[in-house]
């Protein structure tokens, strides 16, 4: 079984400060991908990584995937409150009749404070 | 375009008991995944369908858990009988297919259920 560690699993800070999340593994995984849950709802997709090195912006939020694809980390510039919620990566299996599994690391929950 | 629907979004019942979840995916998506989110974890699949035939059901304890997608469209998940550990969020995600380093899954809203 493949396993994703993510940390912190807690990260509370003030608006506009800059913060960092990480998705380590001792699997290597064809790609990555990178939820964000609010209460009540299931998770939304912000972005899959595919190619080691590789590193994707969204707006203040910056993606990059491990040379080895075995880690991933998330980094957000200047925080506001919107971006308060749970922080999910997820890995899929490389190779073999995994069918595109998912395995999901335990999540960073964020609480951006005004 | 509609999102994954799920219902009922809200279950309580007390241990022993039977419950049964229902999910509506996105038209047209040939997979279907059911997880099972337990509070400050992440998602935990539970049993994956390619159209109506089961990929993958590892992790479903089979001894009380059970899940069914007829005609390849809806799907219901059920317990039988319910444990207090049972107690999490049920999570129903469709994506347009099962495999592809860009496969993106849609998730529902969930179903929480507490068992007393």
């Amino acid at each position: 079984t493949q396993l994703l560690e993510q940390s912190p699993q807690f990260l509370s800070i003030q608006e506009g400060e800059n913060l960092t999340v990480y998705c380590n593994s001792s699997s290597v995984f064809s790609s990555l991908q990178w939820y964000r849950q609010e209460p009540g709802e299931g998770p939304v997709l912000l972005v899959t990584v595919v190619t080691g090195g590789e590193v994707k912006k969204l707006k203040r939020l910056t993606f990059q995937f491990g040379d080895a694809r075995k880690d991933s980390s998330l980094h957000i510039t200047a925080a506001q409150p919107g971006d308060t919620g749970l922080y999910l990566c997820a890995g899929a299996e490389a190779g073999g009749t995994s069918y595109g599994k998912l395995t999901f690391g335990q999540g960073t929950i964020l609480t951006v404070h005004p | 375009e509609a999102g994954v629907a799920q219902s009922p979004r809200y279950k309580i019942i007390e241990k022993r008991q039977s419950v049964a979840f229902w999910c509506n995916p996105i038209s047209g998506h040939a997979t279907l995944y059911w997880y099972q989110q337990i509070l400050g974890q992440g998602p935990k699949l539970l049993i994956q369908f390619q159209n109506n035939g089961v990929v993958d059901d590892s992790q479903l304890p089979k001894d009380r858990f059970s899940a069914e997608r007829l005609k390849g469209v809806d799907s219901t998940l059920k317990i039988q009988p319910a444990k207090l550990e049972d107690s999490a969020v049920y999570l129903c995600a469709s994506s347009l297919r099962g495999s592809g380093t860009s496969n993106e899954q849609f998730f529902g809203p969930g179903t929480r259920l507490t068992v007393l």
